[in-house]
């Protein structure tokens, strides 16, 4: 079946790095795409969405990339601090009122 | 303004045995959402209520789990009986609107080990 499709990696960064968390997805019909953000114990949490008619999309600190031609999102985090130490999904909305998540990327910052 | 509660955090349990999970979503939210999540995976949604209609849930097992919300407030998740395959995170989310654009706020989750 369809699916967001991303395995559970690890990427670690240095404390003021940039860092790019990768997901992409397999439904073409797909018009809403989410990052939440999930730190150990706790839900998600809501960091930044984007609509299929954009390609682009900036928060504070945090940039939500669209490519619906190869089917690719990623989350570019600036400044990359201790704090945004967690487990990253992506989640598609591509039936109506459901959300699919995928796998997540934990992202570990070096101080 | 207080987010979205769960109880009980933690719940250890055998297997065979009966667990329920209860949520109280962030006031006003008439939709209610429960979700598995296993280790290292997304959330998977089990349930999905407007007010206190059930209006999608295709994913959940009814041989063995339930659900309420009868007031169209505070929500009930059951398994009865629980296996072992059971244990994960049980995730409680709301939201003020029905379409998924409405950001949906989760609760912490309860953690089912079922042994």
């Amino acid at each position: 079946g369809e699916s967001v499709g991303l395995h559970l990696p690890t990427l670690s960064v240095q404390e003021g790095d940039n860092s790019i968390i990768n997901c992409a997805y397999s439904n073409s019909a797909s018009d809403y795409f989410i990052w939440y953000k999930q730190e150990s114990g706790k839900g998600p949490q809501f960091i930044i969405d984007i609509r299929s008619n954009m390609d682009k999309r900036q928060g504070q600190r945090v940039t939500v990339l669209l490519n619906k031609t190869v089917k690719h999102l990623s989350l570019q985090i600036a400044a990359t601090q201790p704090g945004d130490s967690a487990v990253y999904f992506c989640a598609e909305n591509n039936a109506g009122n459901m959300l699919t998540f995928g796998g997540g990327t934990r992202l570990m910052v070096k101080p | 303004e207080a987010g979205v509660v769960q109880s009980p955090r933690y719940k250890i349990i055998e297997k065979k045995q009966p667990v329920a999970f209860w949520c109280n979503p962030i006031s006003g939210h008439n939709t209610l959402y429960w979700y598995l999540q296993n280790l290292g995976q997304g959330p998977e949604l089990l349930i999905r209520y407007e007010n206190e209609e059930a209006v999608d849930d295709s994913q959940l097992p009814k041989d063995r789990f339930s659900a309420e919300r009868l007031k169209g407030v505070d929500s009930t998740l059951k398994i009865q009986p629980a296996e072992l395959g059971d244990s994960a995170v049980y995730l409680c989310a709301s939201s003020s609107g029905a379409s998924a654009a409405y950001e949906q706020y989760f609760g912490p989750g309860t953690r089912l080990t079922v042994t």
